[in-house]
């Protein structure tokens, strides 16, 4: 299976801060990456594919990039709307996986 | 609106079985694969299964292969997870949802307690 691993665990942010979360793939997932955020209680919310390709709805200070095995999440002047927690999901092989999380909190 | 709600959770006894249900609305159901994806209270999510838009393909996790059956009714715009032998470590909020670019509608999930 292809283990996700996301960094930090816990970022603690001011509004305003610009923040980047990193996603390594144990192997190689080409460009198959996707983000989503999810708030206690709810459902997850699909902000990315393809590594870079933002879903329509999502605001543009959501930005994702990389390939291969390495991935990052960046959320440009972060809105009290964005503390959250994030996951990366790679769907490039069966079982698909998650990383573990990244919270998003306020400083 | 494009909608999927499951149905189904509750409290069941280690060894039983429980039927998840969940009811697409909004869109064209039978041209969709889907998948269902649960997550353990304060855990991360976990990928359980996926059906393909016909159902002639299925996919499982090695957690629950050979326990977890997917499947589907496009007549009735319904996916379903047929759960057997069930175990403490199911204790989950189980989740509906749809591929497209990934896993873009999800629901918003069921409750199982596996607990004696």
């Amino acid at each position: 299976d292809i283990q996700m691993t996301q960094s930090p665990s816990t970022l603690s942010a001011f509004v305003g801060d610009s923040v980047t979360i990193t996603c390594r793939a144990s192997q190689s997932i080409s460009r198959w990456l996707a983000w989503y955020q999810q708030k206690p209680g709810k459902a997850p919310k699909f902000l990315i594919y393809q590594a870079s390709s933002l879903n329509s709805g999502v605001p543009s200070r959501f930005s994702g990039s990389g390939s291969g095995t390495e991935f990052t999440l960046t959320i440009s002047s972060l809105q009290p709307d964005d503390f959250a927690t994030y996951y990366c999901h790679q769907y490039n092989t069966y079982p698909w996986t998650f990383g573990q999380g990244t919270k998003v909190e306020i400083k | 609106q494009v909608q999927l709600v499951e149905s189904g959770g509750g409290v069941v006894q280690p060894g039983r079985s429980l039927r998840l249900s969940c009811a697409a609305s909004g869109f064209t159901f039978s041209v969709y694969a889907l998948h269902w994806v649960r997550q353990a209270p304060g855990k991360g999510l976990e990928w359980l299964a996926l059906i393909s838009y016909d159902g002639s393909t299925k996919s499982y996790a090695d957690s629950v292969k050979g326990r977890f059956t997917i499947s589907r009714d496009n007549s009735n715009n319904t996916l379903y997870l047929q759960m057997n032998s069930l175990r403490d470590d199911d204790t989950a909020l189980y989740f509906c949802a749809r591929e497209h670019y990934a896993l873009d509608i999800w629901g918003q999930g069921t409750l199982v307690t596996v607990s004696s």
